[in-house]
C-alpha cells in the first residue's frame, strides 16, 4: 500500500546536527513533489520545506532556511532532511508528506512522523 | 505569510449532530484550501483539497465550502470515529500555511 516511513529522529544538543529519512512504498516516487512539516507536541502545523520531483526545486520555511537541506533519491524511494544548527525550537515531530499534485499543494500521504528533541 | 485563524477553538457536539467549522484567511487564498483530521498520535488525513473537493475514500458526510477568504467544513451527522482536532491549510502562496486547529469533542 502508499506508505511513508520516516526514521533518524532522536536527542541532539543544541548546535548539533541530524538527519532524517523517510521511505516511501506503493507509489511512483520520482513522480511527485515531497515535503517535510513539523508539529511540537500539543501544537498545530507548520511547513518546513519541499523539494521537486526532479530535485530541481526546493523552497524553505523562513525558520530554517540556510540551517536545514532537503533532498531525495528516487532510485532509492527515498526523502531526505539535513538538520543542522539545531535549536530547542525544533524539538518537535517531523513528519514527510507527498503533495498531492494537479495543481494542488495539499498533503495527501503522510508518514508516522519521527520525533526530535534539541537538549543538552 | 498568509494567517489562517480557525473557530472555533473547541467545538463541543453530540454524535449524529452538524457540525460546523470555520477557515478564514487574512488575505484570499481564492480556493487553494485544504482540510485535515487528525486524531492523537496519528499523522494528519487530508479530507477535502480545492476548498470543497472530498480526498479519496473520505466519507461524503464531510463537505468544505467557500473561496476567497472564508472557508467552512460541515460533517453532516456526526460518527465516533470523527472526534478528533481539525485543521484547514492555505496553499495559494508559499509557505503555505495551517490554521491554528478546532477540536471537534464530545458534547
Amino acid at each position: 500500500q502508499v506508505q511513508l516511513v520516516e526514521s533518524g529522529g532522536g536527542l541532539v544538543k543544541p548546535g548539533g546536527s541530524l538527519s532524517l529519512s523517510c521511505a516511501a512504498s506503493g507509489f511512483t516516487f520520482s513522480a511527485y513533489y515531497m515535503s517535510w512539516i513539523r508539529q511540537a507536541p500539543g501544537k498545530g502545523l507548520e511547513w518546513v520545506s519541499y523539494i521537486s520531483s526532479g530535485s530541481t526545486y526546493t523552497n524553505y520555511a523562513d525558520s530554517v532556511k540556510g540551517r536545514f537541506i532537503i533532498s531525495r533519491d528516487n532510485a532509492k524511494n527515498s526523502l531526505f532532511l539535513q538538520m543542522n544548527s539545531l535549536r530547542a525550537e525544533d524539538s518537535t515531530v517531523y513528519y514527510c508528506a507527498r503533495l498531492i499534485g494537479g495543481g494542488h499543494d495539499a498533503f495527501d500521504i503522510w508518514g508516522q512522523g519521527t520525533m526530535v528533541t534539541v537538549s543538552s | 505569510e498568509i494567517v489562517m485563524t480557525q473557530s472555533p477553538a473547541t467545538l463541543s457536539v453530540s454524535p449524529g449532530e452538524r457540525a460546523t467549522l470555520s477557515c478564514r484567511a487574512r488575505q484570499s487564498v481564492n480556493n487553494n484550501l485544504a482540510w485535515y483530521q487528525q486524531k492523537p498520535g496519528q499523522a494528519p488525513r487530508l479530507l477535502i483539497y480545492g476548498a470543497s473537493t472530498r480526498a479519496t475514500g473520505i466519507a461524503a458526510r464531510f463537505s468544505g465550502s467557500g473561496s476567497g477568504t472564508e472557508f467552512t467544513l460541515t460533517i453532516s451527522s456526526l460518527q465516533s470515529e470523527d472526534f478528533a482536532v481539525y485543521y484547514c491549510q492555505q496553499y495559494n502562496n508559499w509557505p503555505t500555511t495551517f490554521g491554528g486547529g478546532t477540536k471537534v469533542e464530545t458534547k
